[in-house]
C-alpha cells in the first residue's frame, strides 16, 4: 500500500529565502506525482505535474524534481514571498494510472 | 474551460441528520473522485468514478455514505445519518483518463464543501 509522508509538516521563513519541501513516498511504481497549493478554506491548486519518465518540471519560482528510484520528490520555491504562504501538498498516483494518494502537506508561513 | 464545480461551499448540520453535495467535473472527464479532507491531514479518496461506474469505494463508510454518478457527467455524495467525526471538507476532482501519451492524467479540484456536524 503506497504511503506518502512530507517533511517539514510546518515552515516559516523570512521573504526572499529559497527553500525546499520534500516529499517521500514508500512505492516506486507510480504513474505521476503531483504538487498542489491549498489555501485556507479553499480547494487544492495544481502547481506542478511530473511524469514518472521525467526527472523535473519548472514553472516561475517553482521547480519540483523526482528520484522515483529512491521514492523521493522535492519542491524548490525560489526568492519566497509572502503570498506564497499557505499549505503544499504531494500526490502520487500509481502505475495502473487510477488512485491518486495524498502526503499530509507542509504549511508554509513567509514572514515579510 | 469552467472548473470543477462543487455546492454547497458550507453546511452546517446536526448530528443523525442528512447531508447531500454536488460535483459537476470539467467537461469531457471521465473520472471523478470525492475526497475528505479533516482539517490538518491530507485528502483521503472516498470513491471513485470512471464514467458512471465505480472504480474504487474500499474507503467509503457504506453504512452512512452513498455516492452516484448516474449519467457519468455530475455527482452526489450524502451522507445519512451524519456523525460529529464527518465534520470534513468535501472535495470532489476529476481528470482525464490517462490512456493517451498526450494525457498527463493531471486531477483539477472544485473549491470544496465544508461540512460541520454538531
Amino acid at each position: 500500500k503506497q504511503e506518502v509522508t512530507q517533511i517539514p509538516a510546518a515552515l516559516s521563513v523570512p521573504e526572499g529565502e529559497n527553500l525546499v519541501l520534500n516529499c517521500s513516498f514508500t512505492d516506486s511504481a507510480i504513474y505521476n506525482l503531483q504538487w498542489f497549493r491549498q489555501d485556507p478554506g479553499k480547494g487544492l491548486t495544481s502547481l506542478l505535474l511530473i511524469q514518472s519518465s521525467q526527472r523535473e518540471q519548472t514553472s516561475g519560482r517553482l521547480n519540483a524534481s523526482l528520484d522515483k528510484s529512491s521514492g523521493r520528490s522535492t519542491l524548490y520555491i525560489a526568492a519566497s514571498q509572502p503570498g506564497d504562504s499557505a499549505t503544499y501538498l504531494c500526490a502520487v498516483r500509481d502505475n495502473y494510472g487510477q488512485n491518486f494518494v495524498f502526503g499530509p502537506g507542509t504549511r508554509l508561513s513567509v514572514l515579510p | 474551460e469552467a472548473g470543477v464545480a462543487q455546492s454547497p461551499r458550507y453546511k452546517i448540520i446536526e448530528k443523525r441528520q442528512s447531508v447531500a453535495f454536488w460535483c459537476n467535473p470539467i467537461s469531457g472527464h471521465a473520472t471523478l473522485y470525492w475526497y475528505q479532507q479533516i482539517l490538518g491531514q491530507g485528502p483521503k479518496l472516498l470513491i471513485q468514478f470512471q464514467n458512471n461506474g465505480v472504480v474504487d469505494d474500499s474507503q467509503l463508510p457504506k453504512d452512512r455514505f452513498s455516492a452516484e454518478r448516474l449519467k457519468g457527467v455530475d455527482s452526489t455524495l450524502k451522507i445519512q445519518p451524519a456523525k460529529l467525526e464527518d465534520s470534513a471538507v468535501y472535495l470532489c476532482a476529476s481528470s482525464l483518463v490517462p490512456l493517451a501519451p498526450s494525457n498527463t492524467g493531471e486531477l483539477f479540484f472544485g473549491e470544496g464543501s465544508r461540512l460541520t456536524v454538531l
